[in-house]
């Protein structure tokens, strides 16, 4: 089992559409969460990240954690045709040199229609 | 803002050449790593560097070496280049402890 599961879509709404976004993992050391935004032909750019359950805002976007199921979320509301890009979730485990190791889901292309 | 710059954007290589990808990050990050990104597949880590001359292998290190002479610039050596090296190859960096990374704008690589 990869340590990060992550369905890669294609997904295509609407615009104006919620997005969920669902990443599962399989470890349970102390660890910390993150989403990314790829547009093409870029590199990853952060969009939350999270060390604890619950849920955590920024605009539009709202990442979600549940560690007793192990489960990772990003909504996006009020999605828009500029939001069309790949998502990335990442698991980082805490301790020595084993910070900013993260590990990747295979990512979600995402396409907003107008 | 954090930047992260890979020296080219697109490379092209014989097989069985040495090939050198370049990284700088402008902000004093302890952390650098590299990356390789293929479809399906996702960023599997190569290796990573937490100080100047520190290396440690990430994932996926057989065919890769690399060297970090200065807090910020990390290089990335395929020692003899072969067409399963084909992939699109990110650098990042972070400070020390839990952080983000953040990544450069990749370096596609074509090995024929």
């Amino acid at each position: 089992q990869k340590e990060v599961e992550q369905d890669p879509g294609p997904l295509s709404v609407p615009e104006g559409a919620i997005v969920s976004l669902n990443c599962t993992y399989s470890n349970s050391a102390f660890q910390y969460f993150m989403w990314y935004r790829q547009y093409s032909r870029k590199g990853p750019e952060l969009l939350m990240y999270t060390y604890s359950s619950g849920n955590k805002e920024d605009g539009r976007f709202t990442a979600q954690v549940d560690k007793s199921s192990k489960y990772i979320s990003l909504f996006i509301r009020d999605s828009q045709p500029s939001d069309s890009a790949t998502y990335l979730c990442a698991r980082g485990r805490a301790g020595g040199t084993s910070y900013g190791k993260l590990t990747f889901g295979q990512g979600t292309i995402l396409t907003v229609h107008p | 803002d954090v930047k992260v710059t890979q020296s080219s954007r697109y490379l092209v290589k014989r097989t069985g050449e040495k090939v050198f990808l370049e990284c700088v990050q402008d902000m004093d990050h302890e952390n650098m790593f590299w990356y390789r990104q293929d479809p399906g597949l996702g960023l599997r880590l190569i290796y990573f560097s937490y100080d100047v001359k520190m290396k440690e292998k990430g994932d996926i290190p057989e065919g890769y070496s690399v060297s970090r002479e200065k807090k910020e610039r990390f290089s990335l050596i395929l020692e003899s280049a072969s067409t399963n090296q084909t992939s699109m190859y990110l650098c990042a960096s972070c400070i020390a402890g839990p952080s983000p990374l953040h990544f450069g704008n990749g370096t596609r690589l074509t090995v024929t």
